[in-house]
């Protein structure tokens, strides 16, 4: 499974987009660029993921890059309650496993 | 369906105790998974079943550990003779067999301590 690199940390201000990176540029051609996000003392929430093509659905947007090296989470109208640690992982589809590193600490701040 | 439960939410136990915790995937989903997650850090893998047979066991689950799928329903994770490194959030998750990514939905977890 390919390893990914998200910052530590990042603020967005409520009802502004929230742009959150990531780079996985080990990332094999089966693998599926998943997100999850971890509201403090819950179990984890998917939230979306893709292959190759731009996704969305009614939490976020998916934005891969061509080369597909990294990607970009964006929630377009952030609130207080998206106030989470959001992790990027790299996954095949075979198993479905998934391999969370440390993840992006999103505050969203009044 | 009121998606996967996980039970007990909360265990305490003495450390050289045996402990078992529950998962009640989503009923239609045919794989089913466990992470274990301390403090501040993200889960970790620990294994996985497609319906009632395990397919993979992470280094991190030591023979003192052992999960089941009996009849790919709910499933069971035991930890025999706790230690303090035990002491960790341990998760459920579970996911159908799709060829277009696997979207896995995920428990509230069981918080176990062990002192």
């Amino acid at each position: 499974d390919a390893k990914t690199t998200q910052p530590t940390s990042m603020d967005c201000a409520e009802g502004r987009a929230a742009n959150l990176p990531c780079n996985h540029s080990t990332i094999s051609g089966n693998e599926y660029v998943y997100w999850y996000r971890q509201i403090h003392s819950q179990g984890p929430q998917y939230i979306i993921h893709g292959l190759k093509n731009n996704e969305t659905n009614e939490m976020a947007s998916l934005i891969i890059t061509e080369d597909r090296k990294s990607s970009t989470l964006i929630l377009p109208h952030a609130t207080l309650r998206d106030t989470a640690v959001y992790y990027c992982i790299a996954g095949s589809s075979n198993t479905g496993k998934l391999i969370f590193g440390q993840g992006t600490t999103l505050q969203v701040k009044p | 369906d009121t998606g996967v439960s996980q039970d007990p939410r909360h265990k305490i136990t003495k450390r050289g105790q045996n402990v078992t915790f529950r998962c009640d995937p989503i009923s239609e989903h045919n794989r089913l998974y466990w992470y274990r997650q301390t403090l501040g850090q993200g889960p970790e893998f620990l294994t996985y079943f497609q319906n009632e047979a395990q397919l993979e066991k992470s280094r991190l689950l030591s023979d003192r550990f052992s999960a089941e799928r009996p009849k790919g329903s709910f499933s069971t994770l035991e930890i025999q003779r706790t230690e303090q490194g035990d002491s960790a959030m341990y998760l459920c998750a579970s996911s159908s067999r799709t060829g277009m990514g696997t979207e896995a939905f995920f428990g509230q977890g069981t918080r176990l301590t062990v002192v």
